[in-house]
């Protein structure tokens, strides 16, 4: 299948610094989602942004869609120990895929206090 | 407001032994249902989908299948374990008659480890 890729796999920071994930895929896409995954449990929506949008804003979260790169980005600014986490960005890519998403591999947020 | 549910929470099996892990959805009706298996330190693989009550799609064939016996309740199954099961099996919904892949809601998950 085509899966998303996420870099880097892993990015360790310290609090109050930014945090930037990037996500590259191969279709065309209805939209882009991102989520987050604490160690052991299920994941969590954070933020979608559909294909005719550009930039869109959630609190401490930024997400940049490039379609002509087929790339999107994930900024958290300020990061906070709590923000550790994988996030990883999900894709609808329209047509017969009626409903389903494909999933990148994934980035690993450590966040040192 | 809408829960989604997975039992168990861990499960530990002997190869060759069959498999049951159920998922129940509240608060809406006619959802989209999804199973994913993720790998340690992996991305989800999608392993089933299902829009209506006996209507699965099969993503990857495997040892596994899926079944919906009621409209807010998804069975994920095998016959016979492999090692190559054990995983982390995900459940989770998105509102029905999305066609554009809206939002999904995601269970807690069942942590399943074959011997």
């Amino acid at each position: 299948s085509q899966q998303g890729e996420e870099d880097p796999q892993a990015l360790s920071i310290q609090e109050g610094e930014n945090a930037t994930m990037n996500c590259s895929y191969k279709t065309s896409i209805n939209n882009l989602q991102w989520y987050r995954q604490n160690s052991g449990r299920g994941l969590v929506h954070l933020i979608l942004i559909r294909s005719n949008e550009r930039e869109k804003h959630s609190g401490r979260l930024r997400v940049t869609l490039d379609t002509s790169k087929k790339s999107s980005s994930l900024l958290i600014t300020a990061s906070r120990a709590a923000d550790t986490a994988s996030y990883f960005c999900a894709y609808n890519a329209g047509g017969t895929s009626y409903g389903k998403l494909t999933f990148g591999q994934g980035t690993i947020l450590t966040v040192h206090p | 407001s809408q829960t989604i549910h997975q039992w168990p929470a861990t499960l530990v099996q002997p190869v060759g032994s069959p498999l049951s892990l159920e998922c129940t959805v509240e608060g809406t009706s006619n959802p989209n249902l999804y199973w994913y298996r993720q790998a340690a330190g992996r991305g989800l693989q999608l392993l089933f989908y299902s829009v209506g009550i006996g209507q699965i799609s099969s993503e990857v064939p495997q040892n596994l299948s899926a079944s919906r016996p009621q409209d807010r309740q998804f069975i994920l199954s095998s016959k016979k374990l492999l090692l190559s099961d054990s995983g982390f099996y995900l459940c989770a919904w998105s509102a029905p008659g999305q066609g554009g892949g809206e939002t999904q809601y995601f269970g807690p998950g069942t942590r399943l480890l074959v011997l």
